[in-house]
């Protein structure tokens, strides 16, 4: 089975900055990629994700997340953050052929205003 | 499109009692729903798979006949908590994927807090 990591357990910022949160994952085939979003007292939102193709994947809410398969990462981005971006971000992994994700330790994100 | 919910999104339940939870894909037809559980600040992890009509496949760890899992319908898929303990208060998601989603793709539920007393 695949893992997954991420590399920042929280992160605080503050409004205006960039974000960047780091994923990798051990998996050598083919994988569909995805970065979900849990805002406090809700549940998870899909951000992005990606199947194939463009390796710079966009998502909702400014986020976009780059796909480098020589690195086995899927790094999340969003240039400028803001303070309703407080939320706990998870990265997750399948391989190409299974339903089943495998998940992140998820990083928590606190944005100050 | 691709609507999941939960109910009840929480429950409270004394200690030896059993819980049902269901899940439902309230747009689409899932083929396949998922079963997490998710700790306070950690991550999902994955306790067992369904197809409809046949019986869930569950993660090494996962007590079988503690967590039953029936997927009757492709609208519908049920969580009991039998003989429920306080070490089984959390929060259970669920997940589907179906004919009208994207493939590989999963659709959370909004989740149910579990509180065993």
């Amino acid at each position: 089975a695949q893992s997954v990591s991420q590399h920042n357990h929280h992160v605080i910022l503050s409004e205006a900055a960039s974000l960047e949160l780091g994923c990798n994952y051990s998996y050598g085939g083919t994988v569909n990629l995805f970065w979900y979003v849990q805002y406090p007292g809700q549940h998870l939102q899909l951000l992005l994700k990606y199947f194939s193709g463009d390796p710079l994947v966009k998502g909702i809410k400014g986020f976009e997340a780059e796909f480098i398969k020589s690195k086995f990462s899927f790094n999340l981005r969003k240039p400028s953050v803001q303070w309703s971006d407080t939320a706990e971000y998870f990265c997750a992994v399948n391989a190409g052929h299974d339903y089943k994700l495998s998940f992140g330790a998820g990083t928590t994100v606190t944005v100050r205003a | 499109g691709a609507v999941v919910s939960q109910h009840p999104s929480w429950v409270i339940c004394k200690s030896g009692t059993s819980v049902k939870i269901e899940c439902r894909s309230l747009d689409f037809q899932a083929t396949t729903m998922f079963w997490y559980r998710q700790f306070p600040k950690q991550s999902l992890m994955l306790m067992a798979t369904s197809n409809e009509g046949s019986k869930a496949t569950y993660e090494q760890g996962v007590e079988k006949d503690k967590f039953l899992i029936n997927h009757a319908s492709l609208t519908l898929s049920t969580l009991t908590v039998t003989s429920a303990h306080p070490e089984d208060s959390s929060f259970y998601i669920c997940s589907a994927s179906g004919l009208t989603g994207e493939s590989y793709e999963q659709y959370f539920g909004p989740g149910t807090r579990l509180t065993v007393t």
